[in-house]
């Protein structure tokens, strides 16, 4: 089956700090998904990539879907306390079973005040 | 707008009895998805559902675990006789009938432990 890789599985930075994480694949997305979850909480989509080279923000968030369509990265600027929590990266499955998101294990992001 | 709805948000069986997990999806929505999440590992997809039908039950277990999506009400995601292993996260998510295009939105989840 698929399979997602991120990378770093976590970071402890200083608040301030600029962060990048990235998601690998073996196989090709036809879109990517960057989901942030807070302890005891739901996974809250932050950012939807539909087009290969595609680079979008939301705020101080960037991501970038990969010309290969086999990896994106997420870029965090300037992080603040609140950007604690775990960060997934996940992607549909092909053909009419696009509602089946593989995800990757997540990287854990301390921001020490 | 209210999101997606799950309860209860925490729920502790001892082995053997039974879980319902309750989710009432986005107003509109008709479309229902369960996914679980174990200790430390990303969400994995369990069973797709539409209003009194089962689309695609792939990922969830053969054996104790079943789900429904009644014509009326929420859908329900039940597991029988309940083993230490089911203790996990159980995430609920629901879309709409047409303009659906990848994303998926969670509610807050299920915490099920089983002593």
């Amino acid at each position: 089956g698929q399979q997602l890789n991120q990378s770093p599985q976590s970071m402890f930075i200083q608040e301030g700090e600029d962060v990048s994480m990235n998601c690998t694949s073996s196989s090709i997305f036809n879109t990517w998904l960057w989901y942030k979850q807070d302890p005891g909480e739901g996974p809250v989509l932050l950012i939807a990539l539909y087009k290969a080279g595609e680079l979008t923000s939301n705020g101080r968030l960037t991501a970038q879907f990969g010309i290969t369509r086999k990896d994106s990265f997420l870029n965090i600027s300037a992080s603040i306390p609140s950007d604690v929590g775990i960060y997934f990266c996940a992607g549909p499955g092909s053909g009419g079973s696009n509602y089946k998101l593989t995800f990757g294990k997540g990287t854990l992001l301390t921001v020490n005040p | 707008n209210a999101g997606v709805m799950q309860n209860p948000r925490h729920l502790v069986r001892r082995r053997g009895q039974e879980a319902r997990l309750r989710c009432s999806p986005m107003k509109g929505h008709s479309h229902v998805y369960w996914y679980r999440q174990l200790p430390e590992e990303g969400l994995k997809f369990m069973v797709y559902l539409q209003k009194e039908n089962i689309i695609d039950e792939s990922g969830m277990p053969k054996e104790r675990f079943s789900a429904e999506f009644p014509k009326e009400g929420p859908s329900i995601l039940r597991i029988q006789q309940v083993v230490r292993g089911d203790s996990a996260a159980y995430f609920c998510a629901s879309s709409p009938l047409e303009g659906y295009t990848g994303e998926l939105f969670f509610g807050e989840g299920s915490r099920l432990t089983v002593l």
